[in-house]
């Protein structure tokens, strides 16, 4: 595709509730990041991708927190048992690796509201 | 200390002026430095990268890398009302992991 996409755009759910949030990189791109933003608040790490394996998941903040990528496209950041500290925008990120520099290129985000 | 710190804002300036961003970073292997600009509600998207030391011009930004001193600068000339935004210094240190600082946010006034 043109750029990065992920849905849904805006995610509101009760507390304990599990969502699945999506993210299409650019065609092509083989490394791809999940960050977290809190409002006004710097970008978060949570983890990255290359290929289908992911070799860092150092920042996702619990083991409700998990992620998949599979085809080397298509990744899935799945929060488990929603908590109100959840609330934030998940952005994802992808970038094509080998290519000096490494840039990374955004989507719009998904906005997580957990009530 | 963090890994990417930026100077506190909000930055505002007057339109026309020049508008300075200044970025530091604690890895001293880090390679390629980034500026993102980020709209109230939107995704970051990228201005500008640098990988060494100096200016790098496009348009009416200016990054300066100054590797000696861990620093990165972006300077905005003319600075308009639609330069209004946070802009993110962004580090990419050997690791490949990218480093974002807190952003600071800049207010030009009409």
């Amino acid at each position: 595709g043109a750029g990065v996409s992920q849905s849904p755009s805006n995610k509101v759910t009760e507390k304990g509730k599990d969502v699945e949030l999506r993210c299409d990189p650019i065609s092509g791109h083989t490394a791809l990041y999940w960050y977290r933003q809190s409002l006004g608040q710097g970008l978060e790490f949570l983890i990255y991708f290359q290929g289908n394996s992911a070799p860092d998941k150092s920042g996702l903040p619990s083991d409700r927190f998990s992620a998949e990528r599979t085809g080397g496209s298509v990744s899935t950041l799945t929060i488990q048992r929603t908590q109100q500290e959840d609330s934030a925008v998940y952005l994802c990120a992808s970038s094509l690796v080998g290519v000096s520099p490494d840039t990374q290129y955004f989507g719009p985000g998904t906005r997580l509201t957990v009530l | 200390q963090k890994e990417v710190e930026q100077n506190s804002g909000p930055l505002s300036v007057p339109e026309g002026a020049i508008a300075s961003l200044n970025c530091t970073y604690s890895d001293r292997g880090s390679q390629s430095f980034f500026w993102y600009r980020q709209y109230s509600g939107k995704s970051p998207e990228l201005i500008m990268f640098i990988y060494s030391n100096g200016d790098k011009e496009d348009g009416r930004f200016t990054a300066q890398l100054n590797k000696a001193s861990q620093y990165v600068s972006l300077l905005i000339r003319d600075s308009q009302p639609s330069d209004s935004a946070t802009y993110l210094c962004a580090v990419n240190p050997p690791d490949y992991k990218l480093s974002f600082g807190a952003g600071t946010t800049v207010t030009v006034r009409a």
